[in-house]
């Protein structure tokens, strides 16, 4: 079965900084999606960033970017220039591609607190 | 596009009561998804439909759980004989079959509480 593992339940940063974000995963698939997602409290679930294992390339949004490194299992998310907004809880997410219900597996989520 | 809604927002009820929550999908997504979210931990999959068929279900979906998307359309989520145990976020999400990137779009959720 597929796991998704996020060993930081909680991270600081001050404003203007970077952080990034751990995660590990376990599969045997190789052709599979990984996803960072945002949920600022009381607020629904939104896509930060996401990566085709394909790829070799690491994705980018902005501010934010990822490290995916496949032979390790390892996707971390790293957000640079952190602003305020940035606050919420994020999970790593997987999803297998190859037919099914290609559900999200997410880890347990890691709290962001940005500090002014 | 008006995004992933779901109603209620909140729900209170006492302990073997029935509960029924809606959701309604972005228009011409084909499929959706049923999330539960307990404290400090991440969504988990219940369940999921293409079109109006229910082709997957969690072993987390007891016999007290069931969802239906009739018509294809917007899907319901009723827990019989609720427990405190079912006291969680229940989230909709849904995506569109064939998207290449995979996202699915995620609705507030509806919170219930069991006393």
């Amino acid at each position: 079965a597929q796991t998704v593992t996020q060993s930081q339940p909680e991270m600081s940063v001050q404003e203007a900084e970077t952080v990034t974000l751990s995660c590990t995963y376990d599969t045997s698939e190789s052709d599979y999606y990984l996803f960072w997602y945002k949920q600022p409290p009381s607020r629904q679930m939104i896509l930060v960033i996401r990566q085709e294992a394909y790829k070799q390339q690491n994705a980018t949004e902005n501010r934010f970017s990822v490290n995916f490194q496949k032979a390790a299992k390892s996707f971390s998310l790293k957000i640079s220039d952190s602003q305020l907004g940035d606050a919420a809880m994020y999970f790593c997410a997987y999803s297998f591609t190859q037919g099914g219900s290609e559900k999200l597996v997410f880890g347990k989520g890691t709290k962001l607190t940005v500090n002014p | 596009d008006t995004g992933v809604s779901q109603n209620p927002r909140h729900k209170i009820t006492k302990r073997g009561q029935n509960v029924t929550f809606r959701c309604d999908p972005i228009s011409e997504h084909n499929r959706l998804y049923w999330y539960r979210q307990t404290l400090g931990q991440g969504p988990e999959f219940l369940t999921y439909f293409q079109n109006e068929a229910q082709l997957e279900k969690s072993r987390l979906l007891s016999d007290r759980f069931s969802a239906e998307r009739p018509k294809g359309s917007f899907s319901t989520l009723e827990i019989q004989r609720t427990e405190q145990g079912d006291s969680a976020m229940y989230l909709c999400a849904s995506r569109k079959r064939g998207a290449r990137n995979n996202e699915q779009f995620f609705g507030p959720g509806t919170r219930l509480t069991v006393l």
